[in-house]
């Protein structure tokens, strides 16, 4: 199993509806958690990071964690054409601050 | 957030030559890490960068194939030794800051 799991896509959403991502992990110790945004050809950005368990809003996107369910998930509002990317999480599973990244999932925004 | 600088941003490298990436960080840090981008994969962490030691690797990287110096709070290079057509990657260089991960640009390697 792998310690942190995405469905790789593509995830296709109309323009102006809402995206939603899942990403499970395996380790229970699990202390942080990261959703990175890559477009072809570019480098990770942050979107957006989560340590308790509920909710956590940043304009258009909203983080959920569920550390019972060991899955944290990324829902973004209003979609654009411009979310067309591939969504990293990334979970940070040790100490030290490593980053254990899922796979990814491809957006793909339709007008 | 910091600014991050890499160099190379690309580059096309002869089989079996080394290359060394370096990372430029615009403030001090305490962590920063090297990590590496398969064609159509996910990051995979190769090493902690450790200033002032030696740095920390992760399953599957060694030193010899993978060398990195830590000189300082703000520098490090990642270099990548007799290179194969396998070893074509994007390489990133991450830092911690606060309690956030942030990643520079990317050296995009393609082996010949």
């Amino acid at each position: 199993q792998k310690e942190v799991e995405q469905n790789s896509g593509p995830l296709s959403v109309p323009e102006g509806a809402i995206a939603s991502l899942n990403c499970t992990y395996s380790d229970r110790g699990s202390q942080s958690f990261f959703w990175y945004r890559q477009y072809s050809g570019k480098s990770p950005e942050l979107i957006m990071f989560i340590y308790s368990n509920g909710d956590k809003e940043d304009g258009r996107f909203t983080a959920q964690l569920n550390k019972a369910s060991q899955y944290v998930s990324l829902l973004i509002r209003d979609s654009q054409p411009s979310d067309s990317a591939t969504y990293l999480c990334a979970v940070n599973v040790a100490a030290g601050n490593k980053l254990t990244f899922g796979g990814g999932t491809r957006v793909l925004v339709k007008p | 957030s910091a600014v991050i600088s890499q160099k190379p941003s690309r580059d096309i490298c002869q089989r079996g030559t080394s290359l060394t990436i370096q990372c430029q960080v615009d403030s001090q840090v305490t962590m920063m890490f090297w990590y590496r981008q398969q064609p159509g994969q996910s990051l995979t962490l190769i090493a902690t960068a450790n200033q002032g030691s030696e740095a920390t690797y992760e399953s599957g990287f060694v030193i010899d194939k993978f060398p990195i110096s830590r000189p300082n709070l703000t520098f490090s290079t990642l270099t990548v030794s007799n290179m194969s057509p396998e070893d074509s990657s994007i390489y990133l260089c991450s830092v911690q800051l606060g309690n956030t991960i942030y990643f520079g640009e990317g050296s995009w390697l393609t082996v010949v």
